[in-house]
C-alpha cells in the first residue's frame, strides 16, 4: 500500500504486504530529514533518519528513500505487521541548526 | 537511564489559572524542546533551548514561558491558560544544536484540558 504525503494522512495495508509513506518536504536547503512513529498516547520514536547527501539509507525492516530533485521523502516498511500501526511523521532540518520542522503524519492501519 | 521525563501526565485547567509542566532528561543533552500536537496535526514548536543558558522562540510562542532551570531540566509555563491551549505537549532532547546528530528524543507528553 501507499499514501500521497500529506493529503492522504491514513494508510491500510494487510499484514504481512509493504507499506510505503510518503513525504513532500518544503525547504530545498534542508539537509537532514528523519521518521518518527507515535503509537496512541505515546511520544513519537524515532525510526531512521538520512542526511541529503545520500538518497537511500537502510534499517531493519524499513528504508527512506530521498528525492531532492522533487523534494520527496518516502519511507518503506516491509512485511508490515500488526505493531507497525501507529501515526508516522517526517520531519526536516533547515541548514540553520537543530530545529525540526514536522509534516502533518499519516496513520498507517495494518489489518490481520 | 529514563531518558525524557515529563510530568504531570494529565491535567484540567480552568480558564484564567496557571501551571508549570516540567521535563527532565538524563542523556546529558544540550538542546530541549516543547512542542505541543492538536488532533490530526503535526507538532509546533513552542519554544526551545538550544544550551543551557539560552531559550528561543519557537513556531507558537504566544501564551507560554520556559525556562531552562539546568541542562536536565526545561520547564514551560502557562501564566493565564486559554480553551485554545488544551492539547498534547510533548518535551525532547538532542544531542546538540549545531552538532553531527540531530535526533530528537521524545517524553511521553502531558495531556492539558483548559475548560
Amino acid at each position: 500500500g501507499e499514501s500521497v504525503g500529506l493529503h492522504l494522512p491514513t494508510l491500510s495495508v494487510q499484514e504481512g504486504d509493504n507499506s510505503i509513506i510518503n513525504c513532500a518536504y518544503s525547504n530545498s536547503a534542508s539537509d537532514y530529514f528523519i521518521w518518527y512513529k507515535q503509537e496512541s498516547g505515546k511520544g513519537p520514536q524515532f525510526i531512521i533518519d538520512i542526511r541529503s547527501n545520500m538518497d537511500k539509507r537502510q534499517g531493519q525492516r524499513v528504508t527512506v528513500l530521498l528525492n531532492k530533485t522533487v523534494k520527496h521523502l518516502s519511507l518503506q516498511i516491509a512485511a508490515t505487521q500488526p505493531g507497525d500501526s501507529a501515526v508516522y511523521f517526517c520531519a526536516e532540518k533547515r541548514s540553520e541548526g537543530g530545529k525540526l520542522i514536522f509534516g502533518q503524519g499519516t496513520e498507517l492501519s495494518v489489518k490481520p | 537511564n529514563a531518558g525524557v521525563t515529563q510530568t504531570p501526565k494529565f491535567q484540567v485547567l480552568k480558564t484564567g489559572q496557571s501551571m508549570t509542566l516540567q521535563c527532565a532528561q538524563d542523556m546529558n543533552h544540550n538542546s530541549m524542546y516543547w512542542y505541543r500536537q492538536d488532533p490530526g496535526m503535526g507538532l509546533r514548536l513552542i519554544y526551545y533551548s538550544a544550551s543551557e543558558g539560552t531559550t528561543d522562540k519557537g513556531e507558537v510562542p504566544n501564551g507560554y514561558n520556559v525556562s531552562r532551570l539546568n541542562k536536565r531540566e526545561f520547564s514551560l509555563r502557562l501564566e493565564s491558560a486559554a480553551p485554545s491551549q488544551t492539547s498534547v505537549y510533548f518535551c525532547a532532547s538532542s544531542e546538540d544544536w549545531r552538532g553531527a546528530n540531530y535526533e530528537q528524543y521524545f517524553g511521553p507528553g502531558t495531556r492539558l484540558t483548559v475548560t
